[in-house]
């Protein structure tokens, strides 16, 4: 089966500086990758999404991920944090072959004015 | 578009109690989820739905947890009787079938408090 691991479960930075938030997968079969993000009291909104095609996946509000295989790894980067972006944000994985998505524990990003 | 939704927003039910979960998903989506969002944690998916036909139930917990989606459209999600260990956010999600259209819409999800 597939899982998913975020590395930090809260991530703190100053207004303006580079936001990373990491995510190692595991599947045993080609997998699609989603980060999602959830704010206070909502469900969770999809921010970017790999479905095999280019390797590095461009999500809203200026996110951005890559997809390195060799590392199973698709960690979620933002090159300049703004206060609107702290969040909870979550790694899922699916295989390509059916709807099973499992999450990953979260990482609470927090920005500092 | 309409979303996924669900009701009720909020529930303190007493433990020992029953309560019961609604969710639409968007229509023309034959996958539906249900997960269960611990506070500080990631969503554990509870059951999913193809169509009205359940796909994976392993980490639901049968002794006290049901769900259905008779007609393949909306579901319910029953507890009965509901624990303490149980208080947490029950999000519903659908998805369509197609193995091309890959991503899970969600609802904005039921907090269950159980005291």
């Amino acid at each position: 089966a597939q899982s998913v691991t975020q590395l930090g479960s809260h991530v703190s930075v100053s207004e303006g500086a580079l936001v990373l938030l990491r995510c190692n997968y595991s599947s045993s079969v080609p997998p699609y990758l989603f980060w999602y993000v959830q704010y206070p009291n909502q469900g969770l909104q999809l921010l970017l999404k790999y479905t095999s095609a280019a390797t590095l996946v461009k999500g809203i509000n200026g996110f951005e991920a890559e997809f390195k295989k060799s590392e199973t790894s698709f960690h979620l980067t933002k090159p300049s944090a703004h206060m609107s972006d702290a969040a909870e944000y979550f790694c899922a994985v699916r295989p390509y072959n059916n709807n099973d998505m499992r999450f990953g524990a979260g990482t609470r990003l927090t920005v500092k004015p | 578009e309409a979303g996924v939704a669900q009701s009720p927003r909020y529930k303190i039910i007493e433990k020992r109690q029953s309560v019961a979960f609604w969710c639409n998903p968007i229509s023309g989506h034959a996958t539906l989820y249900w997960y269960q969002q611990i506070l500080g944690q990631g969503p554990k998916l509870l059951i999913q739905f193809q169509n009205n036909g359940v796909v994976d139930d392993s980490q639901l917990p049968k002794d006290r947890f049901s769900a259905e989606r008779l007609k393949g459209v909306d579901s319910t999600l029953k507890i009965q009787p509901a624990k303490l260990e149980d208080s947490a956010v029950y999000l519903c999600a659908s998805s369509e079938r197609d193995r091309w259209v890959t991503e899970a819409f969600f609802g904005q999800g039921t907090r269950l408090t159980v005291v």
